[in-house]
């Protein structure tokens, strides 16, 4: 019932861009994107809801295809601040709020 | 300020020993969750409330019990049944099916 996320981790250099991709089985109400950094709770990075919808603030931004229960996030000209693990998190009309594995993001100078 | 409070932060448990991990919130949240996170890996979801006094299992709920008297409290219970209860413990809580789910600091949970 978990969300599938990929790819499992990606490496980029500065100023370079990334896609992450998140998929479900179920019929979702919302997805929610959050970056954790090791040890500590993840950081809410934005939501999108049924209905279709793309949101993005600053150099990030996320698509959500209600037909196909996909959402994808996308990162420009990465900074070393983005490094971390970022995870969808996805809610059915149960308000259960389930986590992909996640995806381990490391960016170099 | 709002926001979720878990404790302890650290906590060492025995073979057979049950513990308590607190999670508190002042946001006046409906739903509130627990998840286990082990190293390198996803949060994976035991137990969910969304109303007090009900709650229902996540994907790995066996070897764990939750409460939910009142509505800013949602403990949970890691038993002896639980064969492998070393891992990172997480608590949110969110109003409903478009809100920002906020998290506690999480608790560390290690079996000696």
């Amino acid at each position: 019932q978990q969300p599938v996320q990929s790819p499992q981790a990606v490496i980029l250099r500065e100023g370079e861009d990334a896609v992450i991709n998140c998929s479900s089985s179920k019929a979702l109400y919302s997805v929610h994107w959050y970056r954790q950094k090791h040890g500590e709770a993840p950081v809410f990075l934005m939501i999108l809801l049924k209905g279709g919808e793309q949101k993005g603030h600053d150099k990030i931004s996320a698509s959500f295809n209600e037909k196909k229960q996909q959402s994808s996030l996308y990162l420009t000209a990465s900074q070393l601040s983005y490094s971390g693990t970022y995870f969808c998190g996805t809610v059915t009309n149960n308000n259960d709020m389930r986590f992909g594995a996640g995806t381990r993001l490391t960016v170099k100078p | 300020d709002g926001g979720i409070t878990q404790s302890p932060k650290y906590l060492f448990r025995k073979e057979g020993q049950n513990v308590t991990l607190s999670c508190e919130q002042n946001l006046n949240h409906d739903a509130m969750y627990w998840y286990r996170q082990d190293p390198g890996q996803g949060l994976r979801l035991i137990y969910y409330s969304q109303i007090v006094n009900d709650f229902q299992k996540g994907d790995i709920a066996e070897g764990y019990s939750v409460s939910r008297e009142k509505k800013e409290s949602f403990p949970l219970t890691v038993t002896s049944a639980q064969k492998n209860p070393t891992a990172f413990y997480l608590c949110a809580s969110a109003q409903g099916l478009v809100d920002t789910i906020y998290f506690g600091e999480g608790s560390w949970l290690t079996v000696v």
